[in-house]
């Protein structure tokens, strides 16, 4: 079984500042996808960034970044740049490869607010 | 609209009632799937679509719960004699065999409320 945790219910930032959300993982799948969504107050999940479990380098989306642990099993989101926009729920996933591989399994989520 | 439609968007009902959920994926995108988001938490897998035929049923709570897809397009999230329990946010979500980058990304919709008093 896939399990996320998410330990920051709440994170409060800088506009301008950066920040790192917290995201631990556990699967005994030797292959995998991390992911991170982005969920505004109007409720749709926006897709922001994502790693899989072999790539070499850790991804980069504009502000976004990922940095990825995998000995620690851990797959942080780093925001440079806070805006105002930004502030939302933001939830770490992972997708296993192979049987099974179109199931997300989501954190609880980390409330984003951003203070001008 | 380019993205996932999902009406309603809200819908309060009594308990026991009968309620249908629609979905309208992404034009061309033959994957469609339901998750549930419960206040607090994040979203749960419940079913998922490949074409007209429901490839992963298993995370459908119990039997009140059935979702068809007779086109291959739309899909309607069907709850019978529903309880307050199932009082949450229903997410639709699309994506083509292969996503963007190949990474598998979904498309959300913006949800349809659930509230069963």
């Amino acid at each position: 079984a896939q399990k996320i945790t998410q330990t920051q219910p709440g994170m409060f930032v800088q506009e301008k500042e950066a920040v790192t959300l917290d995201c631990t993982y556990d699967t005994s799948d030797p292959s995998y996808g991390l992911f991170w969504y982005k969920q505004p107050s109007s409720g749709e999940m926006i897709f922001l960034i994502y790693q899989g479990s072999y790539d070499q380098q850790n991804a980069t989306e504009g502000r976004y970044s990922l940095n990825f642990q995998k000995a620690r099993k851990s797959a942080n989101l780093v925001i440079s740049a806070s805006q105002l926009g930004d502030s939302a729920m933001y939830f770490c996933a992972m997708r296993r490869s192979g049987a099974g591989s179109y199931q997300l399994t989501f954190g609880k989520g980390t409330k984003l607010s951003v203070i001008p | 609209g380019a993205g996932v439609s999902q009406t309603p968007s809200n819908k309060v009902t009594e308990k026991g009632k009968y309620v249908e959920l629609r979905c309208d994926p992404i034009s061309g995108h033959t994957a469609l799937y339901w998750y549930r988001q419960s206040l607090g938490q994040g979203p749960e897998f419940l079913i998922y679509f490949q074409g007209t035929g429901a490839a992963d049923d298993s995370g459908l709570p119990n039997d009140r719960f059935f979702a068809v897809r007779p086109e291959g397009s739309v899909s309607t999230l069907k709850i019978q004699r529903t309880e307050r329990g199932d009082s949450a946010v229903y997410l639709c979500a699309s994506s083509p065999i292969t996503g963007e980058k190949n990474t598998g990304e979904l498309f959300f919709g913006e949800g349809s409320r659930l509230t069963v008093l």
